[in-house]
């Protein structure tokens, strides 16, 4: 399961857009990324998934270049709503199954 | 279509007892994990369920058991409970068995142990 790396926090303001970046150096090769946001006292929540070039959801879009070691989560036009918790996964299967590992994440406070 | 249903959502237990939590997944869902999320060590995994049978466990230790049912519904125990299991518990299913499958993710039960 490959390791991620992300900023701690990051700050911004409402109506900006936000670019959070993920470093995963030992992606393997059957490997997606997928992020998810969380609210305090919830579970996390799926927002995009990728495993090459660019996706786009109504929420968000993610960049991931050609080597597929970093990922870039972009957020358009944040609101106060999307101060949360963002966590980028790498790789979530174990022995036959799901082991999902989550990293620190990114603590996004959006200020108005 | 209900979503991942964790029941209680607090308890409070003293130190020493034991605890169930249960969690219902999404009607059609097999795999079910368990998380523990407290503030200095972030989201941890426990172990997946799938079919009964478990698939995958975390570095936690033996305290920490579960199981799952013929419906897919899955609990999860912890004996002789300690000050440092107050945390949050999570489960969460998916449907489809393949990598990068979407997690849904049920609100949660907050443990506090005193």
């Amino acid at each position: 399961l490959a390791k991620t790396t992300q900023p701690i926090s990051m700050d911004s303001y409402e109506g900006q857009e936000v670019n959070i970046t993920c470093s995963h150096n030992n992606i393997a090769t059957n490997d997606y990324i997928t992020w998810y946001q969380q609210f305090p006292s919830q579970g996390p929540r799926f927002i995009i998934q990728g495993y090459k070039t660019k996706v786009t959801n109504e929420v968000a879009s993610l960049f991931i270049p050609a080597d597929r070691k970093s990922s870039t989560l972009s957020l358009p036009r944040v609101s106060l709503s999307d101060t949360a918790v963002y966590y980028c996964l790498v790789g979530d299967r174990g022995t036959g199954g799901f082991k999902t590992i989550f990293g620190a994440g990114t603590r996004l406070f959006v200020k108005a | 279509k209900a979503g991942v249903t964790q029941t209680p959502r607090y308890l409070i237990k003293t130190r020493g007892q034991q605890v169930t939590l249960s969690c219902s997944p999404i009607s059609g869902h097999r795999s079910v994990s368990w998380y523990q999320q407290t503030p200095g060590q972030g989201l941890q995994f426990l172990f997946e369920y799938f079919s009964e049978t478990q698939r995958n466990k975390g570095n936690f230790p033996g305290r920490f058991s579960g199981r799952q049912f013929s419906n897919s519904r899955s609990e999860m125990n912890v004996s002789t409970l300690e000050l440092g299991d107050s945390a949050l518990y999570l489960c969460a299913s998916r449907g489809v068995e393949r990598e990068g499958t979407e997690a849904f993710f049920g609100q949660g039960t907050r443990l506090t142990v005193v």
